[in-house]
């Protein structure tokens, strides 16, 4: 199984500033045939199910934010969130869906300093 | 819109076995695949396995194979997730999501339904 870990597992940012959240995956997730990555990122707010914001690393969905961006490649990815707003209060994950079983990260916790 | 609409909470005792279904509209059903995801009180995200809505094909992740079984009715387009053997670690938010992309097997989850608590306890 590919193990997902997070760094750091929570921080507090001030309101407008970046936020930055780290994933590795314990072996690349790297598509040779298509050369994107299978990583997906997530927020997931109390009480409610996970929101997709970023597949294949960078790809932002539709209705995100831009200032949610993705990037990285083969084992190392970052979440960055360049100006924190309240309503970006949550735990965000990462999912691998290179191989199954398809897996998360533990997840960050993102709170307001 | 897509809508994933899930079964209500559930409350089984160890060795018992929970029906979750998940009913799904505003998309072509058969173009999808689901997946059925948990996370246990408090904890992370825990995939438990895929369906094809086109042809039923299952991929089950190792550590439930045996225990658990998706199926798919096409005329109500639903989603099953059927647990065996519940366990008190069972105890969880059950979620049915569906991939973004249904062209390759890559699942990402675009939409997700509401989740169904399943509480196992003696």
């Amino acid at each position: 199984d590919i193990v997902m870990t997070q760094s750091p597992d929570s921080l507090a940012v001030s309101l407008g500033e970046r936020a930055t959240i780290n994933c590795k995956s314990s072996q690349s997730v790297l598509y040779n045939s298509n050369n994107k990555n299978s990583l997906a990122w997530y927020q997931q707010k109390p009480g409610q199910p996970p929101k997709l914001l970023i597949y294949w690393a960078s790809t932002r969905e539709s209705g995100v934010p831009d200032r949610f961006s993705g990037s990285g490649s083969g084992t190392d990815f970052t979440l960055t969130i360049s100006s924190l707003q309240a309503e970006d209060v949550a735990v965000y994950y990462c999912q691998q869906y290179y191989s199954t079983p398809f897996t998360f990260g533990p997840g960050t916790t993102v709170d307001i300093k | 819109q897509v809508q994933l609409v899930q079964s209500g909470a559930e409350v089984k005792k160890p060795g018992a076995s929970v029906k979750v279904s998940c009913k799904a509209s505003g998309y072509t059903f058969n173009r999808y695949g689901v997946s059925w995801v948990r996370q246990a009180p408090g904890q992370g995200l825990e995939w438990l396995g895929w369906i094809s809505c086109h042809n039923g094909n299952t991929n089950y992740a190792q550590k439930f194979q045996g225990r658990v079984t998706m199926t798919t009715d096409k005329y109500t387009s639903t989603v099953y997730m059927d647990l065996r053997s519940l366990r008190s670690d069972d105890t969880a938010v059950y979620y049915c999501a569906k991939e973004k992309d249904g062209s390759v097997f890559s699942p990402f989850f675009d939409h997700w339904g509401q989740g169904t608590l399943v509480s196992v306890s003696s």
